[in-house]
């Protein structure tokens, strides 16, 4: 167990819905990252936020966007929801600092339908 | 150009065998961290090892050692006697940077089973 939590475990939805993904960081933890895994584009980076700010952008959709509360738990919202958008979304959470691991929590893996 | 590269899409291993899984790097920043995660038929990604770019030791973590080469930025995953539980994919990832770029890039993974 990472310590990391992540909710839903599952979730099926329509093509052109919205959802919200929620990610607890390990306690003590500052940053949070959220990933993709699909099947096509491999392990990508979405965003990532340290202590209630976006630090970093990679590959993330304009349909998508995330937020990190003042309790530092980050919740990642998809809308208007395509096919493709079907993968597992990882959140992972480290100390602030570089040279830290990041440890994942068990993912949502999202269905489109 | 692909930041990590790894060239082995599978691999088949008798159990209590050592096997070096391999992973290769490109960057241009002097500073950077090498990540080795494990990812089961479950579906986390376990965390198994780092190796710094200025880390003068290669890193070890048990049964799991790095075998760390810079002037060939290669940075290869050992296992040794491994195990039935051992069978899982294993993605190489790399850090850029020291600050300000925190995220992760991954190779393509390798499928690692073990066979009894």
């Amino acid at each position: 167990d990472s310590g990391v939590t992540q909710t839903p475990k599952h979730l099926i939805t329509a093509t052109g819905q919205r959802v919200t993904l929620r990610c607890s960081p390990r306690s003590g933890d500052l940053s949070v990252y959220w990933y993709q895994q699909s099947l096509d584009q491999g392990l990508q980076f979405l965003i990532q936020y340290y202590n209630g700010e976006e630090r970093a952008k990679g590959n993330i959709l304009e349909r998508f966007s995330a937020q990190q509360f003042p309790d530092l738990h980050s919740e990642l919202n998809l809308s208007s929801l395509e096919l493709g958008d079907s993968a597992l979304y990882f959140c992972a959470s480290s100390v602030q600092g570089a040279a830290y691991e990041q440890y994942f929590g068990p993912g949502t893996r999202l269905t489109v339908t | 150009a692909q930041k990590i590269t790894q060239t082995q899409p599978g691999m088949f291993v008798q159990e209590k065998e050592a096997v070096t899984l391999d992973c290769t790097y490109d960057t241009s920043d002097p500073s950077y961290g090498l990540f080795w995660y494990k990812q089961p038929s479950s579906g986390e990604m376990i965390f198994l090892i780092y190796q710094g770019s200025y880390d003068q030791q290669n890193a070890t973590e048990g049964r799991y050692s790095l075998n760390f080469q810079k002037a060939r930025k290669s940075a290869n995953l050992v296992i040794s006697a491994s195990q039935l539980g051992d069978s899982a994919m294993y993605f190489c990832a790399m850090r850029e940077g020291l600050k300000g770029n925190e995220k992760l890039t991954f190779g393509t993974g390798t499928r690692l089973t073990i066979i009894p």
